[in-house]
């Protein structure tokens, strides 16, 4: 699992409320990743790390955002949580070959 | 440019058959081509990969073809088995600069015992 650990596992919560997940590795690594997961739309790029305080948008950032204060930690928010954010978040590091990416075991999120 | 097409859906193999999986592409800047197994509940997990000099890579039952002129390239699993049940998902990226990845949108694969 390259030193991935993700947090909660498992959240429900209410619709308007915020929510913050979080993404801790152990390895060094300058490149971080948020995918969410939906059927039918494979892994979609919500916003991506470069370096601390680095960050920048991926493909699906509307209504999300992201801070890196450490190399370690990398911070997924849902300012006000939409029924629409439900969904399997992935965080994911790159390699040191720049070629792979390693992925963490999710956070299954329900905004009821 | 940047979609990355996965066909089919879910696919059905009896155990000891072949499963094909097939994606293509559009930008042809991608260079590296991986293909990530993912079992419930998990993380996807790179299985294998291919870079654009190479027309086929075969690693174990897992076999990746390459065909850079038609944008096309699709994972092979020779003699399928139940343990293979997963979802498989395609990708491609390109390795300078920032290095987005771009996924299809995965293929479950049922082996039938």
């Amino acid at each position: 699992d390259a030193g991935i650990t993700q947090s909660p596992r498992h959240k429900v919560t209410e619709t308007g409320t915020p929510v913050t997940l979080r993404c801790h590795q152990t390895e060094n690594h300058r490149y971080m990743y948020w995918y969410r997961q939906d059927p039918g739309h494979g892994l979609r790029l919500i916003h991506y790390s470069y370096g601390v305080k680095d960050t920048d948008k991926g493909e699906v950032s509307d209504g999300y955002s992201v801070s890196r204060s450490k190399t370690e930690d990398f911070l997924l928010t849902l300012e006000s949580a939409t029924s629409s954010q439900t969904s399997v978040y992935f965080c994911a590091i790159r390699g040191r070959d720049n070629e792979k990416l390693f992925f963490g075991s999710g956070t299954q999120l329900s905004v009821l | 440019q940047q979609q990355v097409k996965q066909s089919p859906q879910s696919l059905i193999v009896q155990k000891g058959g072949i499963s094909i999986i097939n994606c293509a592409y559009e930008n042809t800047a991608f260079d590296y081509f991986p293909w990530y197994q993912q079992f419930p509940g998990k993380g996807p997990a790179l299985l294998i990969a291919i870079r654009p000099d190479v027309s086929e890579k075969k690693e174990g039952r897992f076999t990746i073809s390459f065909n850079k002129s038609a944008k096309q390239f699709s994972l092979h699993i020779m003699d399928s088995q139940p343990g293979d049940s997963a979802t498989y998902f395609c990708a491609a990226s390109i390795t300078s600069g920032t290095y987005k990845y771009i996924f299809g949108t995965g293929t479950r694969l049922k082996v039938l015992a």
